[in-house]
């Protein structure tokens, strides 16, 4: 099984540019998630969908929009590039059901450089 | 704000050694607590997890040790050996719609051969 792919692997964006990053699961997972990580500050939470048709806030939402496409696909959309929304982004999903510890599975990352 | 906590930032040890990590918490609305294992080019990957009812957990050579008075929980790599050498992270998770985690800052750990 693929798990949990991420297009593309790397991207060099022009401050002001717009890019999608996608994200599909194979796993059949109700939830998805995007994250961002930074040197020292660990993972942050940019958005989630607890399931298709939904999507929420996370902890760094702004200057990002997504899509829940359908239950495989989860998009991410920077409509206009910052230099300080150059990090790795990394798309994840999980089996999530109330009362269940269930795992996230992460693909593996998109580097994004904004210049 | 950053609700885990985690120390040290850095970490050497040599192989065979003892390998600890430290993980404080403040939301105890907290109530599942995994460690992720990254190398480098790769996403994270599920080491370990535990339940706060519950004040130690053992996988092979992985334990988590889990003091809810306290708000911590730590991970231990006995008999460290150079794969083990990577970054981890702790986290802390809400039961809810999703799961949502809440990431320490990391720990590169090196074990010296």
């Amino acid at each position: 099984n693929a798990g949990v792919t991420q297009t593309p692997k790397f991207q060099v964006l022009k401050t002001g540019q717009s890019m999608t990053l996608q994200c599909a699961q194979d796993m059949n997972h109700n939830s998805m998630y995007w994250y961002r990580q930074d040197p020292g500050m660990g993972l942050r939470l940019i958005y989630y969908s607890a399931s298709e048709g939904t999507t929420d806030k996370g902890e760094v939402p702004n200057g990002y929009n997504v899509s829940r496409l359908n239950k495989r696909e989860f998009s991410l959309r920077l409509e206009s590039a910052a230099p300080s929304q150059t990090s790795v982004y990394f798309c994840a999903s999980s089996r999530t059901r109330t009362g269940e510890n269930t795992e996230a599975f992460f693909g593996q990352g998109t580097r994004l450089t904004v210049v | 704000q950053q609700q885990v906590k985690q120390s040290p930032q850095s970490l050497i040890v040599q192989k065979g050694g003892i390998s600890i990590i430290n993980c404080a918490y403040e939301n105890t609305a907290f109530d599942y607590f995994p460690w992720y294992q990254q190398f480098p080019g790769k996403g994270p990957a599920l080491l370990i997890a535990i339940r706060p009812d519950v004040s130690e957990k053992k996988e092979g050579r992985f334990t988590i040790s889990f003091n809810k008075s306290a708000k911590q929980f730590s991970l231990h790599i006995m008999d460290s050996q150079p794969g083990d050498s990577a970054t981890y992270f702790c986290a802390a998770s809400i039961l809810g719609s999703a799961r949502q985690l809440t990431f320490g800052s990391g720990t590169q750990l090196t074990v010296l051969p």
